[in-house]
């Protein structure tokens, strides 16, 4: 198994353009996750999903938006990129619900500046 | 929702001490304590964990210790190795709906 995929690894953004970090996960798992991590901040939960066709935000939804049409894929878009979304970016995902919890598994993360 | 604090956000040790990192959560109903290993440039991986039905787990050279009415759970490093250095964050859940809360991260510098 590849495990959690994402691309791209780096991305430099000009204010105000978009772009879509694109994931994927063959491990068949229902949870999956977006984070950002600024220096010295820890890990911010952005939005998250369920399942197929099921998002919720998270803690810093804003300037983001996510779909899940499939089990495999969560791709996160960012819309009139801002400086303040310079960061790097984990898509991570887990196991169906269990009442002991489960291990998130990350992917490499995507390093992207916004100028 | 749930606040996970995490102290120090540093911390320097030579090789061969030990090393603590300790964590307080907000929510009572938080039961599963997962602690992540960032090395450098890489991605948070998972290296133990505990459930709130258990006070203390350890796999060789790491420990983890709960004290649920405290809301404190803690992490302990013996026998620090350079290898060991990294940023380590602590986080809780509630188990079932998997929406983890990270602390803001140790970073661990093991001097040779």
């Amino acid at each position: 198994n590849a495990g959690v995929t994402q691309t791209p690894k780096f991305r430099i953004l000009k204010i105000g353009q978009s772009m879509t970090l694109q994931c994927t996960q063959d491990m068949n798992h229902n949870y999956m996750y977006w984070y950002r991590q600024d220096p010295g901040m820890g890990l911010k939960l952005i939005y998250y999903s369920v399942g197929a066709g099921i998002t919720d935000k998270g803690e810093v939804p804003n300037g983001y938006n996510v779909s899940r049409s499939t089990t495999e894929d969560f791709p996160l878009r960012l819309e009139l990129a801002a400086p303040s979304q310079t960061s790097v970016y984990f898509c991570a995902s887990s196991k169906l619900y269990s009442e002991i919890g489960n291990t998130i598994y990350f992917g490499e993360g995507s390093w992207l500046t916004v100028v | 929702g749930e606040n996970v604090e995490q102290h120090p956000s540093t911390l320097s040790v030579q090789e061969g001490d030990s090393a603590v990192i300790k964590c307080t959560y907000s929510d009572s109903a938080s039961n599963y304590f997962p602690w992540y290993k960032q090395e450098l440039g890489k991605r948070p991986q998972l290296i133990i964990d505990i459930r709130s039905n258990v006070g203390e787990k350890k796999d060789q050279r790491i420990a983890v210790t709960l004290n649920k009415t405290a809301k404190h759970f803690s992490l302990h490093i013996t026998e620090t190795q350079p290898e060991d250095s990294a940023v380590y964050f602590c986080a809780a859940s509630l188990g079932g709906y998997q929406k983890v809360t990270f602390g803001i991260g140790t970073k661990l510098q093991v001097i040779p």
